[in-house]
């Protein structure tokens, strides 16, 4: 199975600030089948990107995507006090399907 | 609008078989996969396996021995049965539509159920 590792554990920011978020796939992932989600605390998780780049729909613009091969990431331009939660990675090119381990975003 | 819900028994004993069910609304449940997601406290979610409505499933390596699932279309819902459950299966279970054919992201997800396995 391809194995998925984001880092940083957790990124510590402020509000205003530039988020950077990677993920690594431990293969490459065919035809960028990258999806990324945010979850927060007690809700299922939430679809951001998917396809590595595409933003889902009602997702704002300052959530970017970008990435191939087995090197991606998640860029949040400005950091707004409802973007700090766990960000996940998630490939879906092969099965079976896994997941980051996440990035925990939280307020400095 | 697409929307999901869990249902089903929130403890399970050890040994015994965990079965949960998702019910679909706002979407028609022929045209699309359909899949069980889980995440044990504090971990990593793992996709557990996806199921289409013609009977197809496909399922993740380290559950498929005991793993079943099912879309039963009349009722508008889909299936997941976990067999000899340990408390390794602790977990909220998540379900989730792939959205764009076999090979696609999650979108929606249901609210999740915590299924506790404890005798």
């Amino acid at each position: 199975e391809i194995v998925m590792t984001q880092s940083p554990g957790t990124l510590s920011l402020s509000p205003g600030e530039r988020g950077t978020l990677s993920c690594r796939a431990s293969q490459s992932v065919s035809s960028n089948y990258l999806a990324w989600y945010q979850q927060k605390l007690g809700q299922a998780p939430r679809l951001l990107i998917y396809g590595a780049s595409s933003r889902a729909t009602g997702i704002p613009d300052r959530f970017s995507g970008s990435g191939s091969g087995t090197d991606f990431t998640l860029t949040i331009s400005r950091l707004e006090p409802e973007d700090f939660a766990v960000y996940y990675c998630q490939q879906y090119g092969r099965s079976p399907f896994t997941f980051g381990q996440g990035t925990k975003l939280e307020i400095k | 609008q697409v929307q999901l819900q869990e249902s089903g028994p929130g403890l399970v004993r050890p040994s015994e078989t965990l079965s949960l069910t998702c019910t679909v609304s706002g979407f028609s449940i022929f045209s699309s996969y359909w899949s069980w997601i889980r995440q044990p406290a504090g971990k990593r979610l793992e996709w557990i396996g996806r199921s289409y409505p013609s009977g197809s499933t496909d399922y993740n390596p380290s559950l498929k021995s005991r793993v079943t699932m099912s879309v039963d279309t009349s009722k508008k819902q889909f299936s997941l049965k976990l067999s000899s459950v340990t408390a390794a299966d602790t977990a909220v279970y998540y379900c989730a539509r792939l959205n764009s054919g076999g090979y696609s992201w999650f979108d929606p997800w249901g609210q999740g159920t915590l299924v506790t396995v404890s005798s």
